[in-house]
């Protein structure tokens, strides 16, 4: 069975710093997704940025980016330019590229703390 | 708004009782997801619908739980002879099926339905 790690349960960034969250994860399959999602307090999750594993270039979206190290099986997330609307609980998640198969596995999560 | 949208978003009930929450997913996505989000942990998967049938469930979901997307549209979870164990938030996600954008693989989440059961 999969299982992803968030081994930070809480980190702090500077505003205008950069902050880099880790995730790992275990699987014996090949082929797959990985996802940040982030979760604002009382408000619903939403899509960061995503990675497919056949890919090796790494997934950027603005200020996000991804360090994706197929081997070592690590995924982590960096914030460039952190802004106060960055706080948050930031999930990484994977998904089996398998057909009939579409659910996430989520991490217990990082929670980011952004000090003006 | 055309979100997901989940009613109702927060629900306190006795031990024992029944409990039902709906989802209205993204009007054009066949996909459909319930997970359980308790205190301090990440969404765990409970079930998965594609259309109207009910492909996949999770260990989790045990025989108190039923979930159903009689029409695949909208989708109800019950959870029957509600336990002090059953207090979480219960998300909801929808995803495209079909087309590019199914092609993401992006869940869409609902803001959630957060249970106590007193």
């Amino acid at each position: 069975a999969q299982t992803v790690t968030q081994s930070q349960p809480e980190m702090s960034v500077q505003e205008a710093e950069t902050v880099t969250l880790s995730c790992t994860y275990d699987t014996s399959e090949s082929d797959y997704y990985l996802f940040w999602y982030k979760q604002p307090p009382s408000r619903q999750m939403i899509l960061v940025i995503r990675q497919e594993a056949y890919k090796q270039q790494n997934a950027t979206e603005n200020r996000f980016s991804v360090n994706f190290q197929k081997a070592a099986k690590s995924f982590s997330l960096k914030i460039s330019d952190s802004q106060l609307g960055d706080a948050a609980m930031y999930f990484c998640a994977y998904r089996s590229a398998g057909s009939g198969t579409y659910k996430y596995i989520f991490g217990t999560g990082t929670r980011l703390k952004v000090l003006a | 708004d055309t979100g997901v949208s989940q009613n109702p978003r927060h629900k306190i009930t006795k031990r024992g009782q029944n409990v039902t929450f709906r989802c209205d997913p993204i009007s054009e996505h066949n996909r459909l997801y319930w997970y359980r989000q308790t205190l301090g942990q990440g969404p765990e998967f409970l079930t998965y619908f594609q259309n109207e049938a009910q492909l996949e469930k999770s260990r989790l979901l045990s025989d108190r739980f039923s979930a159903e997307r009689p029409k695949g549209s909208f989708s109800t979870l019950e959870i029957q002879r509600t336990e002090q164990g059953d207090s979480a938030m219960y998300l909801c996600a929808s995803s495209p099926g079909f087309g590019v954008d199914s092609k993401r693989n992006e869940q869409f989440f609902g803001p959630g339905t957060r249970l106590t059961v007193l």
